[in-house]
């Protein structure tokens, strides 16, 4: 079955501490996304990548950092240098010479204690 | 500056008839247009999209309207269902670009 997973669903941050959401993908995708969702507004751009080993920051990169050591992979680490990193985290992918549809995962919650 | 609006933050309608989602942009280099529908605490599910040499392009129920010289874009759902009911993203692309813009979202209730 090919899908986009992340985990956890949910996930929790204490203060000062680094955490990271996990986003695999099995549908051979060549390019993967972060995206955050807050209460009542659209899907932001965190970081892209296209290919392995590159990424490039989306417009709210600022205390958030990513590696792309593998297709299948981009994981996705909120730093204590995000002041307000309570949010919905989606991560899609795309097959950019099959057309420019994104696909997404089914999101992780991430809660400040 | 929102580059992608939808002006209607909800939309009732009964089963059966039309739901007519609206969306407007402002970044005349946007040219390929996505909606998405999403339930709350997942991810959004692509439903149709169009380029902007088109100006209609249909899949079932769902068809997408594009006027570029308005930059208005509409998500036509007929007849409408019970399980239609979810909140619904416009979201554009510009040439060469990998980055969605979107807008904030129409939640639809479709009421039986």
């Amino acid at each position: 079955d090919g899908g986009i997973t992340q985990s956890p669903k949910y996930l929790f941050r204490k203060e000062g501490q680094n955490v990271t959401l996990s986003c695999e993908q099995n549908l051979n995708h060549d390019a993967m996304y972060w995206y955050r969702q807050d209460p009542g507004q659209g899907l932001r751009l965190i970081y892209y990548s296209q290919i392995v080993n590159d990424f490039q920051k989306g417009d709210i990169a600022e205390g958030y950092s990513v590696s792309r050591e593998k297709k299948e992979s981009f994981p996705l680490t909120v730093t204590s240098a995000q002041k307000n990193p309570t949010a919905f985290y989606l991560c899609a992918s795309s097959m950019p010479d099959k057309g420019r549809a994104q696909y997404f995962g089914p999101g992780t919650r991430l809660l400040v204690l | 500056d929102q580059q992608v609006k939808q002006n209607s933050p909800s939309l009732s309608v009964q089963e059966g008839r039309i739901s007519i989602l609206n969306c407007d942009y402002t970044n005349s280099m946007f040219d390929y247009f996505l909606w998405y529908k999403k339930y709350p605490a997942e991810g959004p599910t692509f439903l149709i999209s169009i380029s902007s040499i088109k100006d209609k392009n249909e899949d079932g129920r769902f068809t997408v309207f594009l006027n570029k010289s308005a930059k208005h874009l509409s998500l036509h759902i007929v007849p409408s269902q019970p399980g239609d009911s979810a909140v619904y993203f416009c979201a554009a692309l510009g040439a060469g670009s990998y980055q969605l813009t979107f807008g904030k979202g129409t939640k639809l209730s479709v009421i039986p």
